[in-house]
Parts: C-alpha cells; sequence; structure tokens
C-alpha cells in the first residue's frame, strides 16, 4: 500500500519563474494538503483540496494555486517565483471524516536561485 | 491569528534519560490536536490525534496528555533511545477546518 508520494524530490528555479509540484494521495485518502517549511519552522498550511475544490486557504498569496484531479491527486502551482519561496513543499492527504492524522510525502525541495 | 507554541525549541539528553516537551495551542474552538515525529531525510510520522480533555494515549515509551481547557498538551518519552532522535511537532486544528496549525517543534537528540 502505497503511501503519499510526491515529485519531484529536489527542483531548483530561477526568480520569475514557474513551477507545478504533485502529490498523489495515500490509497483511500479523498483530501490533500499543502504546507510550506521553512529552514527552523513549522510547516505553513498552504491551501486544502477536497473533491477537486479548494476548500480552505492559509494566508498565502494568489501566485500559490493549486488543482485536484477526480482521482484525488493535487498540483501546486507557483507563478513569478521569489527567492523567499524556497522551501521544502510538503502534501498530506487524509480521509474526510472523524479527524484522523494527516499522512505526509517526503516533500519536494524547491530552491530558487 | 492563531499560535502554536513548542518548547524547549531543542533538547540532548543521553540514552536512558526520560524527557517531555510542551506545546501550547488556543483554549478556544479547540478540535483536536496532533503529535508527530520527523526524522531527518524521512516524512512526519503520525504519533497521536488527541480530541478530548483529559485524554492520554501511549505508543511504545511514548505517551501524551491533553488539557483543552489550558491550552496545553505534554509529550513524553521514557528512557529515550538513540532512534527517538528527531524532531516532534505538534499541530492544532480548529472548529471543524482541516487546517493544521503546526508549531516549531521540539529537536530531540540521544546520545548513546
Amino acid at each position: 500500500d502505497a503511501g503519499v508520494t510526491q515529485s519531484p524530490t529536489h527542483l531548483i528555479k530561477t526568480r520569475g519563474q514557474q513551477v507545478t509540484l504533485r502529490c498523489s494521495p495515500k490509497s483511500g485518502h479523498d483530501t490533500v494538503s499543502w504546507y510550506q517549511q521553512a529552514l527552523g519552522q513549522g510547516p505553513q498550511f498552504i491551501f486544502q483540496y477536497y473533491e477537486e475544490e479548494e476548500r480552505q486557504r492559509g494566508n498565502f498569496p494568489d501566485r500559490f494555486s493549486g488543482h485536484q484531479f477526480p482521482n484525488y491527486s493535487s498540483e501546486l502551482n507557483v507563478n513569478a517565483l521569489l527567492l523567499g519561496d524556497s522551501a521544502l513543499y510538503l502534501c498530506a492527504s487524509s480521509f474526510e471524516g472523524a479527524p484522523q492524522p494527516q499522512h505526509f510525502g517526503d516533500g519536494t525541495r524547491l530552491s530558487i536561485l | 491569528i492563531l499560535n502554536v507554541e513548542q518548547s524547549p525549541q531543542s533538547l540532548h539528553v543521553q540514552e536512558g534519560d526520560s524527557t517531555n516537551f510542551t506545546c501550547s495551542f488556543p483554549s478556544s474552538n479547540f478540535y483536536a490536536l496532533h503529535w508527530y515525529r520527523w526524522e531527518t531525510a524521512k516524512s512526519p510520522e503520525a504519533l497521536f490525534v488527541m480530541t478530548l480533555n483529559g485524554d492520554e494515549k501511549k505508543k511504545g515509551q511514548i505517551s501524551a496528555t491533553l488539557n483543552t481547557k489550558e491550552g496545553y498538551s505534554y509529550l513524553y518519552i521514557k528512557g529515550s533511545q538513540p532512534e527517538d532522535s528527531a524532531t516532534y511537532l505538534c499541530a492544532f486544528r480548529s472548529g471543524n477546518t482541516g487546517k493544521l496549525i503546526f508549531g516549531q517543534g521540539t529537536t530531540l537528540q540521544v546520545k548513546p
């Protein structure tokens, strides 16, 4: 039973470029959340997708957008990259319903030059 | 703004020592409190999801308690081992939202 998988593992971009990160949730999960983790901080919530809709959003600019597909996989898109977007991006999946842990992938390390 | 605070920020103990960390969170509109263990180069691993005031959870030598009225949770590790070395994160979930608000973590280093 595969857990949460994210791709790519590492990515290097330059300022102003655009990037797409991908996430496949754990089997049986229907909800995907994205987090940004900067060095020395805890993960910061970006947004959550359920039934292909953005259900909740954290304090991130519109440059950050996402999508959820019918198979529950998800993408995170970031436009007009800034140096400050350098971080580890984590995807977590869960099953909608009673409080359950979110299961995390290994993350995508994004470096902006 | 909802803040989740963890203390201490880092901890160095000897193998066999017992240790504990604190997570403070807002006492209003509580839904759940999550604990994760995050080892270097791995993904965060769920330890506990706690929902009821007074709840106590145990997994091996790790246990956690919850006080929702005063807004804190303790994580205890009895007889730490080098393999317990990791960053321990707590995350607060309010109301009926799916958003987790994480603390900055407590990094534990257990020396053999």
